[in-house]
Protein backbone atom coordinates (compact mmCIF):
# COMPACT_ATOMS: atom_id res chain seq x y z
CA UNK A 1 0.00 0.00 0.00
CA UNK A 2 0.89 3.63 -0.46
CA UNK A 3 0.52 7.04 2.19
CA UNK A 4 -0.22 9.72 0.35
CA UNK A 5 -0.08 13.29 1.87
CA UNK A 6 -2.08 16.27 0.52
CA UNK A 7 -0.72 20.00 1.91
CA UNK A 8 -3.10 21.82 2.87
CA UNK A 9 -5.81 20.01 3.81
CA UNK A 10 -8.25 22.37 2.92
CA UNK A 11 -8.24 26.18 2.06
CA UNK A 12 -10.54 29.71 1.48
CA UNK A 13 -8.85 31.83 -1.40
CA UNK A 14 -10.11 35.11 -3.21
CA UNK A 15 -11.30 34.94 -6.38
CA UNK A 16 -8.27 35.78 -8.93
CA UNK A 17 -5.40 34.35 -6.89
CA UNK A 18 -3.68 30.95 -7.20
CA UNK A 19 -3.11 27.84 -5.29
CA UNK A 20 -0.64 25.64 -5.33
CA UNK A 21 -1.62 21.39 -3.77
CA UNK A 22 1.18 19.43 -2.89
CA UNK A 23 1.19 15.59 -3.52
CA UNK A 24 3.77 13.57 -1.64
CA UNK A 25 4.04 9.51 -1.34
CA UNK A 26 6.02 7.51 0.70
CA UNK A 27 7.40 5.45 -1.86
CA UNK A 28 8.27 5.91 -5.78
CA UNK A 29 5.40 5.19 -7.96
CA UNK A 30 4.99 4.81 -11.94
CA UNK A 31 1.70 6.81 -12.13
CA UNK A 32 0.13 9.78 -10.40
CA UNK A 33 -3.18 11.03 -11.54
CA UNK A 34 -4.96 14.31 -10.31
CA UNK A 35 -8.76 14.14 -9.91
CA UNK A 36 -11.24 17.03 -8.96
CA UNK A 37 -14.49 16.54 -7.23
CA UNK A 38 -17.49 19.31 -7.57
CA UNK A 39 -19.55 19.37 -4.41
CA UNK A 40 -22.01 16.41 -4.53
CA UNK A 41 -20.50 15.15 -7.99
CA UNK A 42 -18.38 11.98 -8.62
CA UNK A 43 -14.40 12.24 -9.58
CA UNK A 44 -13.47 13.93 -12.69
CA UNK A 45 -10.19 13.55 -13.66
CA UNK A 46 -7.54 16.51 -14.57
CA UNK A 47 -4.41 14.99 -15.83
CA UNK A 48 -1.70 12.32 -15.60
CA UNK A 49 1.16 13.45 -14.02
CA UNK A 50 3.87 12.45 -16.09
CA UNK A 51 7.98 12.63 -14.32
CA UNK A 52 9.92 14.64 -16.15
CA UNK A 53 7.81 15.88 -18.75
CA UNK A 54 4.48 17.84 -19.25
CA UNK A 55 1.44 16.13 -17.64
CA UNK A 56 -1.16 14.47 -19.82
CA UNK A 57 -4.63 16.29 -19.78
CA UNK A 58 -7.61 15.72 -20.41
CA UNK A 59 -10.37 17.02 -22.07
CA UNK A 60 -11.78 20.54 -20.66
CA UNK A 61 -8.21 20.98 -19.02
CA UNK A 62 -5.39 22.67 -19.95
CA UNK A 63 -2.05 23.34 -18.54
CA UNK A 64 -2.88 27.66 -18.10
CA UNK A 65 -5.47 26.57 -15.70
CA UNK A 66 -3.81 23.90 -14.00
CA UNK A 67 0.04 23.69 -14.21
CA UNK A 68 0.84 20.65 -12.69
CA UNK A 69 4.44 19.28 -11.69
CA UNK A 70 5.91 16.24 -11.24
CA UNK A 71 10.22 16.77 -10.54
CA UNK A 72 10.83 12.85 -8.95
CA UNK A 73 8.65 9.65 -8.64
CA UNK A 74 6.92 10.50 -5.25
CA UNK A 75 6.25 14.40 -5.03
CA UNK A 76 3.60 16.31 -7.82
CA UNK A 77 1.82 19.76 -7.28
CA UNK A 78 -1.01 20.97 -9.05
CA UNK A 79 -1.44 24.24 -8.86
CA UNK A 80 -5.11 25.87 -9.50
CA UNK A 81 -4.63 29.29 -11.70
CA UNK A 82 -6.76 32.62 -11.92
CA UNK A 83 -9.84 31.01 -9.29
CA UNK A 84 -12.89 31.72 -9.61
CA UNK A 85 -16.07 30.27 -7.64
CA UNK A 86 -16.31 28.06 -10.02
CA UNK A 87 -13.19 25.94 -9.12
CA UNK A 88 -14.60 25.25 -5.21
CA UNK A 89 -13.69 21.65 -5.43
CA UNK A 90 -11.78 18.88 -3.51
CA UNK A 91 -8.63 17.88 -5.70
CA UNK A 92 -7.44 14.69 -5.15
CA UNK A 93 -4.41 12.89 -6.05
CA UNK A 94 -3.93 9.64 -6.76
CA UNK A 95 -1.02 7.23 -7.16
CA UNK A 96 -0.62 3.64 -9.02
CA UNK A 97 2.83 1.05 -9.70
CA UNK A 98 3.61 0.69 -6.24
CA UNK A 99 5.46 -3.14 -5.60
CA UNK A 100 3.42 -5.56 -7.66
CA UNK A 101 0.06 -3.69 -7.33
CA UNK A 102 0.47 -2.21 -10.98
CA UNK A 103 -3.63 -2.29 -10.95
CA UNK A 104 -4.67 -0.46 -7.55
CA UNK A 105 -4.79 3.16 -7.25
CA UNK A 106 -4.30 5.06 -3.98
CA UNK A 107 -6.10 7.98 -3.62
CA UNK A 108 -4.86 11.01 -1.37
CA UNK A 109 -6.99 12.42 1.16
CA UNK A 110 -8.06 15.46 -1.00
CA UNK A 111 -7.70 19.00 -0.81
CA UNK A 112 -10.83 20.94 -0.26
CA UNK A 113 -10.87 24.23 -1.77
CA UNK A 114 -13.19 27.32 -1.62
CA UNK A 115 -13.31 30.45 -3.53
CA UNK A 116 -15.18 33.45 -2.56
CA UNK B 1 -13.76 4.89 -22.90
CA UNK B 2 -16.58 2.38 -22.24
CA UNK B 3 -19.43 3.70 -20.36
CA UNK B 4 -20.61 1.87 -17.44
CA UNK B 5 -24.74 2.16 -15.47
CA UNK B 6 -25.04 1.57 -12.05
CA UNK B 7 -28.34 2.42 -9.89
CA UNK B 8 -28.22 5.77 -8.57
CA UNK B 9 -28.85 4.45 -4.90
CA UNK B 10 -29.19 0.94 -3.02
CA UNK B 11 -30.12 -0.32 0.75
CA UNK B 12 -29.25 -3.14 2.96
CA UNK B 13 -29.63 -4.12 6.20
CA UNK B 14 -26.86 -5.04 8.40
CA UNK B 15 -25.15 -8.38 8.30
CA UNK B 16 -27.15 -9.65 4.95
CA UNK B 17 -25.05 -9.82 1.91
CA UNK B 18 -25.52 -6.93 -0.85
CA UNK B 19 -25.03 -6.95 -4.73
CA UNK B 20 -24.18 -4.04 -6.68
CA UNK B 21 -24.87 -4.40 -10.36
CA UNK B 22 -23.24 -2.70 -13.07
CA UNK B 23 -23.73 -2.98 -16.73
CA UNK B 24 -21.27 -2.04 -19.45
CA UNK B 25 -22.43 -3.50 -22.72
CA UNK B 26 -19.63 -1.51 -24.63
CA UNK B 27 -16.69 -3.03 -22.99
CA UNK B 28 -13.79 -4.22 -25.22
CA UNK B 29 -11.94 -7.33 -24.91
CA UNK B 30 -8.70 -5.38 -23.33
CA UNK B 31 -11.12 -3.87 -20.32
CA UNK B 32 -10.30 -4.62 -16.86
CA UNK B 33 -13.64 -3.99 -14.24
CA UNK B 34 -12.58 -2.26 -11.17
CA UNK B 35 -14.65 -1.36 -8.42
CA UNK B 36 -13.66 1.20 -5.86
CA UNK B 37 -15.57 2.92 -3.07
CA UNK B 38 -15.49 6.62 -1.34
CA UNK B 39 -16.50 6.71 2.28
CA UNK B 40 -17.33 10.02 3.39
CA UNK B 41 -15.10 13.02 3.26
CA UNK B 42 -12.81 10.29 2.30
CA UNK B 43 -10.46 9.40 -1.01
CA UNK B 44 -12.01 6.56 -3.02
CA UNK B 45 -10.07 3.27 -2.34
CA UNK B 46 -9.69 0.05 -4.34
CA UNK B 47 -12.39 -2.94 -3.97
CA UNK B 48 -11.59 -5.48 -6.58
CA UNK B 49 -11.01 -5.54 -10.33
CA UNK B 50 -11.25 -8.82 -12.54
CA UNK B 51 -11.33 -9.22 -16.38
CA UNK B 52 -13.16 -12.69 -17.37
CA UNK B 53 -13.21 -15.09 -13.95
CA UNK B 54 -14.85 -14.11 -10.79
CA UNK B 55 -12.66 -12.61 -8.27
CA UNK B 56 -12.46 -13.48 -4.79
CA UNK B 57 -10.65 -10.88 -2.22
CA UNK B 58 -10.85 -10.52 1.61
CA UNK B 59 -13.18 -7.11 0.86
CA UNK B 60 -15.64 -8.34 -1.78
CA UNK B 61 -16.87 -10.88 -4.58
CA UNK B 62 -16.73 -9.80 -8.30
CA UNK B 63 -19.00 -11.84 -10.68
CA UNK B 64 -18.46 -10.95 -14.33
CA UNK B 65 -21.36 -12.20 -16.68
CA UNK B 66 -19.88 -15.12 -19.29
CA UNK B 67 -20.21 -11.84 -22.35
CA UNK B 68 -18.79 -9.57 -20.09
CA UNK B 69 -21.72 -6.85 -20.47
CA UNK B 70 -22.15 -6.84 -16.79
CA UNK B 71 -20.82 -7.67 -13.63
CA UNK B 72 -22.28 -7.66 -10.00
CA UNK B 73 -20.35 -6.58 -6.49
CA UNK B 74 -20.90 -8.66 -4.06
CA UNK B 75 -20.60 -8.15 -0.61
CA UNK B 76 -20.80 -11.00 1.94
CA UNK B 77 -22.11 -9.20 4.98
CA UNK B 78 -22.79 -5.41 4.94
CA UNK B 79 -21.51 -3.66 7.91
CA UNK B 80 -22.38 -0.05 8.63
CA UNK B 81 -18.83 0.77 7.58
CA UNK B 82 -19.70 -0.31 4.29
CA UNK B 83 -21.85 2.69 3.62
CA UNK B 84 -20.21 4.13 0.77
CA UNK B 85 -20.79 5.25 -2.90
CA UNK B 86 -19.55 2.23 -5.18
CA UNK B 87 -18.31 2.92 -8.69
CA UNK B 88 -17.69 0.61 -11.60
CA UNK B 89 -15.08 1.37 -13.88
CA UNK B 90 -13.81 -0.12 -17.15
CA UNK B 91 -9.83 0.50 -17.74
CA UNK B 92 -7.93 -1.12 -20.38
CA UNK B 93 -4.62 -0.79 -18.57
CA UNK B 94 -4.15 3.02 -18.83
CA UNK B 95 -4.78 3.38 -15.06
CA UNK B 96 -6.83 6.54 -15.92
CA UNK B 97 -9.90 5.95 -14.07
CA UNK B 98 -13.46 7.81 -15.29
CA UNK B 99 -16.05 7.93 -13.10
CA UNK B 100 -19.57 7.51 -13.20
CA UNK B 101 -21.95 8.86 -10.47
CA UNK B 102 -21.79 5.54 -8.49
CA UNK B 103 -24.27 4.10 -6.36
CA UNK B 104 -25.21 4.94 -3.04
CA UNK B 105 -25.29 1.71 -0.81
CA UNK B 106 -27.16 2.83 2.56
CA UNK B 107 -26.88 -0.28 5.69
CA UNK B 108 -29.53 -0.10 7.96
CA UNK B 109 -28.55 -1.33 11.31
Amino acid sequence: SAVISQKPSRDICQRGTSLTIQCQVDSQVTMMFWYRQQPGQSLTLIATANQGSEATYESGFVIDKFPISRPNLTFSTLTVSNMSPEDSSIYLCSVEGIGTDNYEQYFGPGTRLTVT
Amino acid sequence: DAKTTQPNSMESNEEEPVHLPCNHSTISGTDYIHWYRQLPSQGPEYVIHGLTSNVNNRMASLAIAEDRKSSTLILHRATLRDAAVYYCILDSNTGKLIFGQGTTLQVKP
